[in-house]
């Protein structure tokens, strides 16, 4: 297995800001590119941003463009993704994945409350 | 952004049965689609990978076809533990988009 553990999740005002964090064990982290994908409740998988291994090239969904950024620390093994600008829509369970094409490794989520 | 569409968004089958779900994207990615079981509660799981390539350690009732825009995933025979959501998502773009899921329930 490749331990992913996602951190941060919480409940946060609209509005508000959040940082998630991914911390990685057991594989060479910095040779791999990384990942978040979300679910909001009751719906279907969302991819919403990727990094490459070197933090080079940043990806993003548009709904997220322009208030989510996604960060790496290859000295630390872990992944960041800095949420601004949270929406309702934005609730859901956030997970970190390994991969740059296929996703085999996955985190166990942590969950991301928007509410006033 | 490429949009794939999954059908039927849901169905019931009974073990034993043959079960396929289809994933259309809205242009050729090549073989570039995914397949992820996933169960209440639970993150996904890989379970095929460059449309036909079983991943280390899924039953061989697990099946992938296809090429362009038309995949199909197929379990030869449902077990009791094969009832979950099923995602395609395809990486042949750097924005890696899912489909919207299909549920496979107990009839």
């Amino acid at each position: 297995e490749v331990p992913l553990v996602e951190s941060g999740g919480n409940l946060v005002k609209p509005g508000g800001s959040l940082r998630l964090s991914c911390a990685a064990s057991g594989f060479s982290f910095s040779k791999y590119n990384m990942n978040w994908v979300r679910q909001a409740p009751g719906k279907g998988l969302e991819w919403v941003s990727s990094i490459t291994s070197s933090g080079t090239y940043l990806y993003y969904a548009d709904s997220v463009k322009g208030r989510f950024t996604i960060s790496r620390d290859n000295a630390n093994n872990s992944l960041y993704l800095q949420m601004n600008s949270l929406r309702a829509e934005d609730t859901a369970v956030y997970y970190c994945t390994r991969g740059e094409n296929e996703y085999a490794y996955w985190g166990q989520g942590t969950l991301v409350t928007v509410s006033s | 952004d490429i949009q794939m569409t999954q059908s039927p968004s849901s169905l019931s089958a009974s073990a034993g049965d043959r079960v396929t779900i289809t994933c259309r994207a809205s242009q050729s990615i090549s073989i570039f689609l995914n397949w992820y079981q996933q169960k209440p509660g639970k993150a996904p799981k890989l379970l095929i990978y460059a449309a036909s390539t079983l991943q280390s350690g899924v039953p061989s009732r697990f099946s992938g076809r296809g090429s362009g825009t038309d995949f199909t995933l197929t379990i030869s025979s449902l077990q009791p533990e094969d009832f979950a959501t099923y995602y395609c998502q395809q990486s042949y773009s750097n924005f890696k988009t899912f489909g919207q899921g299909t549920t496979v329930e107990i009839k």
